[in-house]
């Protein structure tokens, strides 16, 4: 099983329907991250979180919204899908010993028609 | 602002061949990482420097830490080392990542 597992793998939304993804993780980390790929560009820190009871915005955070759940669940939420928020999502996670190195789930390709 | 910046953005390469990959960055850093993104998107961390250099298989990793420079070699190339390959840095509380570098090697 993956350390980092995110859901579902693969969406596709219209415009305007509100949309969760979901991240689990197994390792133990207090740190969990949301980030966007878009083509041709790196990836982009949309929330960030360091425990249960911290969540902070990222660089890109307008039209999202996060909910950690517990230390190992940090779900990612579009309130209203839009098209340009067509992108491939990666949560990961960091901390403890891996503190400097990030462990990435699979990745949910989110298209937005 | 591009705290990372690599190096090159597109790269072919026939079978065998050496390659070079670079990264330069602007802050300081606790450590830095080469990650490698295949087609299917999945990333995995090839490796974490903070100094010197690494070597895992035909894989090797530089950093110079007064220069602020990377860099990632891999030997003798194979066809299933095309993917896509991320310069990412640690600072402690954030990673920055680069663009990456899609690498295509052919047979």
């Amino acid at each position: 099983d993956a350390d980092v597992t995110q859901t579902p793998r693969n969406r596709i939304t219209k415009t305007g329907k509100r949309i969760m993804l979901e991240c689990s993780q197994t390792k133990g980390h207090d740190r969990m991250y949301w980030y966007r790929q878009d083509p041709g560009l790196g990836l982009q820190l949309i929330y960030y979180s360091f425990d249960v009871k911290d969540i902070n915005k990222g660089e890109i955070s307008d039209g999202y919204s996060v909910s950690r759940q517990a230390q190992a669940k940090f779900s990612l939420s579009l309130e209203s899908a839009i098209p340009n928020q067509t992108a491939l999502y990666f949560c990961a996670t960091s901390g403890g010993r891996d503190r400097e190195k990030a462990f990435f789930g699979q990745g949910t390709r989110l298209t937005v028609v | 602002k591009n705290e990372v910046e690599q190096s090159p953005q597109n790269l072919t390469a026939q079978e065998g061949e050496f390659i070079t990959i670079n990264c330069s960055y602007s802050v300081g850093i606790s450590a830095l990482h080469w990650l490698q993104q295949h087609p299917g998107g999945g990333i995995v961390s090839l490796f974490m420097l903070s100094s010197g250099k690494k070597k895992h298989g035909r894989l090797i990793a530089t950093i110079n830490i007064q220069e602020k420079h990377s860099s990632l070699h891999i030997t003798a190339s194979h066809p299933r080392d095309s993917a896509v390959y991320i310069c990412a840095l640690s600072t402690g509380n954030q990673f920055y990542f680069g663009t990456g570098t899609s690498l295509t090697v052919i047979p």
